[in-house]
């Protein structure tokens, strides 16, 4: 099992450009999340999706931020535009709904907006 | 929603055993005690949980009062791989984890 992948592991951007970050999350997996981590702010839920339908993006911080999840085996998450307090790295994570809320995560994109 | 307070670092020597406290004495009844640890630079990766049962598994062991205010997640032989931050978590709405600042474990030789 290649575990959750995600892409691109590192961007750098300007501030008002798009970026997309990406996630395949482990085959069989119903759930899908995506988390920020800053050094002020820690490990922060943004969205979490079950069988593809987005169930709670109370964490999303504003408008500028979406995440879809076209199927049950790809996700993106776009800032449109980009700011540099959007700098963190984002992690991608899934879950089996039959291990309850264990949760897997990729090894995260490491964004720089400048 | 039940929140967890760990200290901010530890210190363990090589081959000895680490044991990192936490407290969550607003936790209810049904909610489970989950660990995590974050390598440096690495996705947060699950080690155990549990609900009011002593757990073990290859990684650690993990220990809950009888009430249930407390638990300890324990190393038996940390190495230096151990070293990271480790997150105490009681989930706060379904699916959704609270993690909190941690513990930096540093493992010394």
């Amino acid at each position: 099992d290649a575990g959750v992948i995600q892409s691109p592991r590192h961007e750098v951007t300007e501030m008002g450009q798009e970026v997309t970050l990406r996630c395949k999350p482990i085959s069989g997996h119903d759930y899908l999340f995506w988390y920020r981590q800053t050094m002020m702010r820690g490990l922060e839920l943004l969205i979490y999706f079950n069988n593809n339908v987005p169930i709670d993006d109370s964490g999303m911080p504003e408008d500028r931020f979406s995440a879809k999840m076209p199927n049950a085996s790809f996700s993106t998450l776009k800032i449109q535009p980009s700011e540099p307090r959007d700098s963190a790295v984002y992690f991608c994570a899934s879950s089996p709904h039959t291990s309850g809320e264990t949760q897997y995560f990729g090894p995260g994109t490491r964004l720089l907006v400048l | 929603d039940a929140k967890t307070t760990q200290p901010t670092s530890m210190d363990c020597a090589e081959g000895r055993a680490a044991n990192l406290p936490c407290n969550h004495s607003t936790i209810s009844g049904n909610e489970y005690v989950y660990w995590y640890r974050q390598i440096h630079s690495q996705g947060p990766q699950y080690i155990i949980h549990g609900l009011k049962n002593n757990e073990t598994n290859e990684m650690a062991s993990l220990i809950i009062t009888e009430d249930r205010k407390s638990s300890t997640l324990i190393l038996p032989h940390a190495t230096l791989r151990d070293t990271a931050v480790y997150y105490c978590i009681v989930k706060y709405n379904f699916n959704k984890f609270y993690f909190g600042s941690g513990t930096k474990l540093n493992v010394k030789p």
